[in-house]
């Protein structure tokens, strides 16, 4: 149980093209969902936390028109990457929030977004 | 808000050897504690949670890590060693009050033959 998908695992987009990416959970149902970034062997550093039904609270530094997040149902957060750039090439991962307990987070395979 | 330190950030090893990861937090009330993995190539994966109860805490592929609270740690180990266990290792922690998570700076393990 608890399975988070993402879709694209892996994408190739051009300068100032927008490339959409989706979290799915597929066997539970997330009222929360949180994006990461990760950049090539460092941390993840959180981006926001997107709750079904509202919007998505984003962290400090993180441009919220840039990076577009929608959770429209229990089971689907999309985070759109607007007008990318080359500095916007990273790996984006999505964890779901647990049903039985909200402190726990279960992880999605990652996107691996170049942007040339 | 929270921070989580690692401060091993690469630890090579010899198969057979014991393992300890360093993790300390700061953060003075009630902590969740997590240790993931990530495989070359692979998601994270979750080895160990500490929520509340014993402070030493077993977790999946012969794992443990014990929460400190004195001393704000929650140190992963592990006896001995296996080549498969290559991988890099994240610490994180969240509040009581929110689920959001705050990842350590990462530990990348390299065990040899």
């Amino acid at each position: 149980g608890a399975v988070v998908s993402q879709h694209p695992s892996r994408v190739i987009c051009k300068s100032g093209t927008s490339v959409k990416i989706e979290c799915r959970s597929l066997d539970f149902q997330a009222t929360t969902m949180f994006w990461y970034r990760q950049f090539p062997k460092q941390s993840l550093m959180l981006m926001a936390t997107s709750n079904e039904g509202s919007k998505a609270t984003y962290e400090q530094g993180v441009e919220k028109d840039k990076f577009l997040i929608n959770h429209a149902s229990l089971t689907l957060s999309t985070l759109t990457v607007t007008s990318a750039h080359p500095e916007d090439s990273s790996f984006y991962i999505c964890s779901a929030g647990g049903q039985e307990n909200r402190y726990e987070q279960y992880f999605g395979p990652g996107t691996r977004l170049t942007v040339t | 808000a929270q921070s989580v330190s690692q401060h091993n950030h690469h630890v090579i090893l010899s198969e057979a050897a014991s393992l300890e990861l360093g993790c300390n937090y700061s953060y003075g009330g009630t902590v969740n504690l997590f240790w993931y993995v990530q495989y070359p190539g692979q998601h994270l994966q979750l080895l160990l949670k500490y929520f509340s109860g014993d402070p030493l805490v077993k977790g999946i592929k012969g794992f443990e890590a014990e929460f400190i609270k004195s001393k704000f740690s929650f140190n992963l180990r592990k006896p001995s060693v296996q080549w498969s266990d290559t991988a890099e290792y994240f610490c994180a922690v969240n509040t009581g009050t929110a689920s959001k998570l705050t990842f350590g700076t990462g530990t990348r393990l390299q065990v040899t033959l």
